[in-house]
Parts: structure tokens; C-alpha cells; sequence
């Protein structure tokens, strides 16, 4: 079946570094990816997301590149803070009638 | 902005009380679901609608029930709580997009339910 495979962390960095998420997914078809965030006592909010093969969803300095050829949808920032201390769940949906296949989530944490 | 609203942050029930958890959403979704967020288990649907007075099983629907009277809100019900219901239940919303790539989720802050 479908499935979303993702690094779970925890993954701790240091103000200012580079950060990646690996996401790798096995779906039929052509489905569309997304990058959802979770702060500390709240719920899922959408971060970016891709639609087709080699599009680029991009939000809030974060990136991400829909690669049918590896499928994968790695999570980049290029220097990231404090504040982006969160949960990080990459998922898939296939058609509005499937359901979204979420990856177990990354948390990160931003020291100063 | 789309909002989703959930009746309570936080609940505290006891064993074998029914317990309703109520989502509302004010952009016309037609597409509602419900989770639960376990530490180590992820998120899991436990039931969702496409339009009102429909519903679907989710992956884990056991002990639990719903119901959508109106297309914008839609109600979780554990009929006998248990302590194993003990979780963050999160309620989501999106348009259908029929024929077209598929949107993401709005997602409501959560309701952290305890059961003792």
C-alpha cells in the first residue's frame, strides 16, 4: 500500500545551521506531497506542498522539491531559528478522496 | 483565513462517560475528518464525511462513532469512554477537489482528552 517514509529524529541543531528532512513515499499513480508543521501544543498547519513532479512548494524560508525519479520530497531550510522548533510531518494524497497518508513526523529542536 | 475550531483544548472524563467532541469549520468544506495523535503511533484517522449525514470508517473507528448534521460541523462520540481513548484528538477539513490535484487539510488546534 501507500506509505511515507520519514527520518524521525529527534534532530536537535544549533541557530543558524542548515537543516534537511528526508522524505521518501511509495504511492501508484501521481500523488500530491505536502509538508505539514506542528508547534508545541497546537495542531497540523500546512507548510508547502508540491502537486506535480519537479515542482518546488516553498514557505517561510523552507523548501522542497517533488522528485518522482528518487520519490522523494526532502524538507530544507537554509539557516534555521529558534522558533522553528516543531514536529514536522510529511504526507501524501493521491485524489480528493483518498485518504492522506502521513509520515510518522520529525521533531526538531533549535538551540541558541 | 480558514479556520477549524474544537469545543475544548483540554477534557477530563471518566471511565464509561459518553463524551462528544465537537469540530466546526467557516469555509464551507465539504470534507471533514477526525485523529488521534499518539506519541510513537503518529496520526491515524479514525473517521471522516464527505458531505452531511455521510460518513466513513477510518483506520481505527473502534469506540467510536460520529455524526455530521450540518456541513460544518461534525462530532466525534465515544459512547463508553476507556483509558485508552486517552489522546490528542485532531479534527481536519478540506475542499473537495474532485478531478483536480488534491488540497491539503486545515487542521483544528486539538482536544487533549484524558480519561481516569
Amino acid at each position: 500500500g501507500d506509505s511515507v517514509t520519514q527520518m524521525e529524529g529527534p534532530v536537535t541543531l544549533s541557530e543558524e545551521a542548515f537543516l534537511t528532512i528526508n522524505c521518501t513515499y511509495t504511492a501508484t499513480g501521481y500523488p500530491s506531497l505536502f509538508w505539514y508543521v506542528q508547534y508545541p501544543g497546537e495542531g497540523l498547519q500546512l507548510l508547502l506542498k508540491a502537486t506535480k513532479a519537479d515542482d518546488k512548494g516553498s514557505n517561510k524560508g523552507f523548501e522542497a522539491t517533488y522528485r518522482k525519479e528518487t520519490t522523494s520530497f526532502h524538507l530544507e531550510k537554509g539557516s534555521v531559528q529558534v522558533s522553528d522548533s516543531a514536529v514536522y510531518f510529511c504526507a501524501l494524497k493521491k485524489t480528493s478522496y483518498d485518504k492522506v497518508i502521513f509520515g510518522p513526523g520529525t521533531s526538531l529542536s533549535v538551540i541558541p | 483565513d480558514v479556520k477549524v475550531t474544537q469545543s475544548s483544548r483540554y477534557l477530563v472524563k471518566r471511565t464509561g462517560e459518553k463524551v462528544f467532541l465537537e469540530c466546526v469549520q467557516d469555509m464551507d468544506h465539504e470534507n471533514m475528518f477526525w485523529y488521534r495523535q499518539d506519541p510513537g503511533l503518529g496520526l491515524r484517522l479514525i473517521y471522516f464525511s464527505y458531505d452531511v449525514k455521510m460518513k466513513e470508517k477510518g483506520d481505527i473507528p473502534e469506540g467510536y462513532s460520529v455524526s455530521r448534521e450540518k456541513k460544518e460541523r461534525f462530532s466525534l462520540i465515544l459512547e463508553s469512554a476507556s483509558t485508552n481513548q486517552t489522546s490528542m484528538y485532531l479534527c481536519a477539513s478540506s475542499w473537495d477537489t474532485s478531478g483536480r490535484a488534491p488540497n491539503e487539510q486545515f487542521f483544528g488546534p486539538g482536544t487533549r482528552l484524558t480519561v481516569l
